[in-house]
């Protein structure tokens, strides 16, 4: 079992709906939590950080982080064309796990006019 | 400032053909990453360093010798290559030995092994 399970997708949404990605966790040291978006043939950028459990807003997008459950989740309101990538969540934390990410599969989204 | 550059962006390589793939930065991170994205995959992690001087396998090594060179740069060797490793190759940085840390990625180099 990978660390970090998330579905690939394809995912495909009009302009206007609300995403949601998800990624679920098996590792309880992980403790911070992170969402990268990867426009074609380009490197994933940071999109969102989240720290241990709760939710963090940052304009059309929420992240939400459910340790008990070991689930994470990326929202996106009034989604746009531009918002068409790939989404992949991350996550680090203590001991072993210190200082590396692991990633998640990521989630291919588009977003069609 | 350019971030993290990798070189070439672009190779095609015949089997058992060996070649070196460059990472350099210059925002003076501690740890730099090597991994590789194929379709449906993700990304996984193939070598990284912590540190200046120290190396460590990821989860799929076989195939690859890396090099810090010095801080800034960190290179990942593929001495016989297969058709195996056609891949997307990302290199990445980040403050490591902390965990919250944001990784920084380059553009990629795109192998196609023939």
């Amino acid at each position: 079992q990978k660390e970090v399970e998330q579905d690939p997708g394809p995912l495909s949404v009009p302009e206007g709906a609300i995403v949601s990605l998800n990624c679920t966790y098996s590792n309880s040291a992980f403790q911070y939590f992170m969402w990268y978006r990867q426009y074609s043939r380009k490197g994933p950028e940071l999109l969102m950080y989240t720290y241990s459990s709760g939710n963090k807003e940052d304009g059309r997008f929420t992240a939400q982080v459910d340790k008990s459950s070991k689930y994470i989740s990326l929202f996106i309101r009034d989604s746009q064309p531009s918002d068409s990538a790939t989404y992949l969540c991350a996550m680090s934390g203590r001991g072993s796990t210190l200082g590396r990410l692991y990633f998640g599969r990521g989630t291919q989204l588009t977003v069609w006019p | 400032n350019a971030g993290v550059t990798q070189t070439p962006k672009f190779q095609v390589l015949k089997t058992g053909q060996s070649m070196t793939l460059q990472c350099a930065q210059d925002m003076n991170h501690n740890s730099m990453y090597w991994y590789r994205q194929d379709p449906g995959m993700g990304l996984r992690l193939i070598y990284y360093s912590a540190s200046e001087g120290t190396t460590d396998k990821g989860e799929v090594p076989n195939g690859y010798n890396v090099s810090r060179l010095n801080k800034r740069e960190f290179s990942l060797r593929l001495e016989s290559a297969a058709p195996s490793q056609t891949s997307v190759y990302f290199c990445a940085i980040s403050n490591g030995g902390r965990a919250d840390t944001e990784a920084f990625f380059g553009q990629g180099t795109r192998l196609t092994v023939v």
